[in-house]
Parts: structure tokens; sequence; C-alpha cells
């Protein structure tokens, strides 16, 4: 069974610094997606960034960017020029390409804070 | 124009009441899914719709029952509720059931007292 790991349960950073995000994961497949989500106060699940197995590039997304090492199966995520608005829930999440349709698997959480 | 809504945002409802929460997407995706997450804010797949058949039934008790009248809304009934339903329901829906990137509703926070 796949499972995916953040063992950063909460992390701070101040506000313009860049902050890294740590998720690992377990699976034997060899085609699937990564994601991480954003979940703020307000409760709403927002998609950050995703990476497809498939591709060596790291995905970028403005600020937000993965370290994706498929063969120790890591998946970090680095904010830079954090802002307050960063300030959320992080979740990794794991999506196997074939297998249960659409069972997107989670990690716990790292909850962030940016400070002023 | 909202994506992925739900109603209600808030409910509260004493232990052995039935309630339903009801799902819209207006994406034209054609998968729908039900996630539980609880206090510790872990997340958890409880149901998804693929053009209204049912395709993952998570280890859910059967109180809760999910209905699709059609591809655009999935909704979420529970029998006789307990305490431990407390939670914050999320539907989400995707272009297809695999490997595509699931929109989020906001959330129904669901408390039993």
């Amino acid at each position: 069974a796949q499972t995916v790991t953040q063992s950063q349960p909460e992390m701070s950073v101040q506000e313009a610094e860049t902050v890294t995000l740590s998720c690992t994961y377990d699976t034997s497949e060899n085609n699937y997606y990564l994601f991480w989500y954003k979940q703020p106060p307000s409760r709403q699940m927002i998609l950050v960034i995703r990476q497809e197995a498939y591709k060596q590039q790291n995905a970028t997304e403005n600020r937000f960017s993965v370290n994706f090492q498929k063969a120790a199966k890591s998946f970090s995520l680095k904010i830079s020029d954090s802002q307050l608005g960063d300030t959320a829930m992080y979740f990794c999440a794991f999506i196997s390409h074939g297998g249960s349709q659409g069972n997107l698997i989670f990690g716990k959480g790292t909850k962030l804070s940016v400070k002023p | 124009d909202t994506a992925v809504s739900q109603t209600p945002k808030y409910l509260v409802t004493q232990m052995g009441n039935d309630k339903s929460i009801k799902c819209e997407q207006n994406l034209g995706h054609d998968t729908m899914y039900w996630y539980k997450q609880d206090s510790k804010k872990f997340l958890k797949i409880m149901f998804s719709y693929n053009n209204k058949e049912l395709i993952i039934n998570e280890t859910v008790p059967n109180r809760f029952s999910p209905k699709s009248p059609d591809k655009a809304h999935l909704n979420l009934h529970i029998n006789s509720l307990e305490l431990g339903d407390s939670a914050v329901y999320f539907c989400a829906s995707s272009q297809r059931g695999g490997a595509y990137e699931q929109y989020f509703g906001p959330g129904t926070r669901l408390t039993v007292t």
C-alpha cells in the first residue's frame, strides 16, 4: 500500500526567507503523480504544484518549487520569498497513474507559520 | 463562478439525526469525490463517483451513502449520526478518475452533539 509521510508537523519561517517542507512516499509503482496542496485558515484546499513521476525536471510555480528525487522517493516543497499569506497547512499527496482510480493519498500535513 | 460548491458550510446536529451534504461542480468533470478531514487534519477519501457510478468505497460505515443524480452533483447522506462523525467533509472533482488534479470544495464542518 502506498503511504505518504510528512515528518515536520510544524514549521515557521521569517517573511521574505526561504523554507523547505519535506515529504517522502512509499510505492512500488513507476507511474504516479505527486501534489502539494495548501489549506489556509479559510479551510479551502488549494493545489500548489504537481509533479509527474516520469518527468525528471522539477516543477516550479512562481515562488514554489519542488525537489523530486524519484530513487529516494522524496518530494520536498521549497517556498521562496515567504509571504504572510503562505501561512497554512501544507499537504503532500500521491496518486497512482493506474490502480485505484482517483485514490489521492495524503500525508498528515505540515503547519507553516510565516512570521513578520 | 464557484467551481466546486458545497452546502451547507456548517452543520450542527444531534446524535441519531439524519443529514445530507450537497455538492455541485460546474467544471464539466467526470469524477467526484468525498473526503473526510478529522480533528487532526488528516484527509482520507471516502467515496468516488465516475459518471454516476461508484468506483471507490473505502471502509466507511454503511450509515454513509453517496448519491449522484448526475455527473455534476454528488451528495452525501448520513444516517444515525454519531459523535465520531464530527469532521470536515470535502467534496472534490477531477477531469476523470486517476492521476488528474482534484479541485476541492470549501468543505462542510459537521458537528454532532
